[in-house]
């Protein structure tokens, strides 16, 4: 099965600094590659994805970027805010969803701090 | 309305207790998801409910028994629980079929087991 292996697990940076979030996955026929941000008490939610169709994808201060023949793919987020702490999981997963519904296997999660 | 609802948010129960917790969604999702979730550990999934079938059990023990009544609810029974079944218990829905991408997450249900 889908092995997701997520890199740093601890993470700290200082206000207006860029983080860095890599995993790699082991199942090559996995096609959808989607990050969560999980807060303190609460539930994750998705904050970008990314289908295997696409190398890069980029939503204001937030990027993802996939190489397949890798099979890695990380998070980037630019101008780091105090608001952006918090526990970050990657996931895969493998389509089409004909099964109606789809089945994620998360990385190991990072703690990311940023300090004012 | 794009909120997956679950109560009790926390609740702690004895061994030979029978409880039930609940998720709601009201996003016309019919894909609906358990996940267990243990501290600093990524979410692990429990079972799956598609069109309100169980699509998939992770090989969970008896001791907990999923439900889902309709399109918009799903429940967990949870009976004779362990000590170790302590943890955050977290439901999802989403859209089903090509369309199937974001896993809208509730804020969870924290079970602690005495």
């Amino acid at each position: 099965g889908e092995n997701v292996e997520q890199h740093p697990s601890t993470l700290s940076v200082q206000e207006g600094d860029s983080a860095v979030i890599k995993c790699t996955y082991s199942d090559s026929a996995s096609n959808y590659f989607p990050w969560y941000k999980q807060e303190l008490g609460k539930g994750p939610q998705l904050i970008i994805d990314i289908r295997s169709n696409v190398g890069e994808k980029k939503d204001q201060r937030i990027a993802v970027t996939l190489n397949k023949t890798a099979k890695h793919f990380s998070l980037h987020i630019t101008e780091t805010q105090p608001e952006d702490s918090a526990v970050y999981f990657c996931a895969a997963s493998k389509g089409p969803w004909n099964t109606g519904f789809q089945k994620l296997v998360f990385g190991t999660g990072t703690r990311l701090l940023v300090s004012p | 309305d794009t909120e997956v609802t679950q109560t009790p948010k926390h609740l702690v129960m004895g061994m030979t207790n029978k409880k039930s917790l609940k998720c709601e969604q009201h996003m016309g999702h019919r894909a609906m998801y358990w996940y267990k979730q243990k501290a600093k550990k990524p979410p692990e999934l429990m079972f799956v409910y598609s069109y309100e079938k169980l699509s998939i059990n992770e090989s969970v023990p008896s001791r907990f028994s999923p439900e889902c009544p309709n399109s918009s609810l799903l429940n967990l029974h949870l009976h004779a629980l362990q000590p170790e079944d302590s943890a955050l218990y977290l439901c999802a829905s989403s859209l089903t079929g090509e369309n199937t991408g974001e896993l809208f997450f509730g804020e969870g249900s924290r079970l602690t087991v005495l």
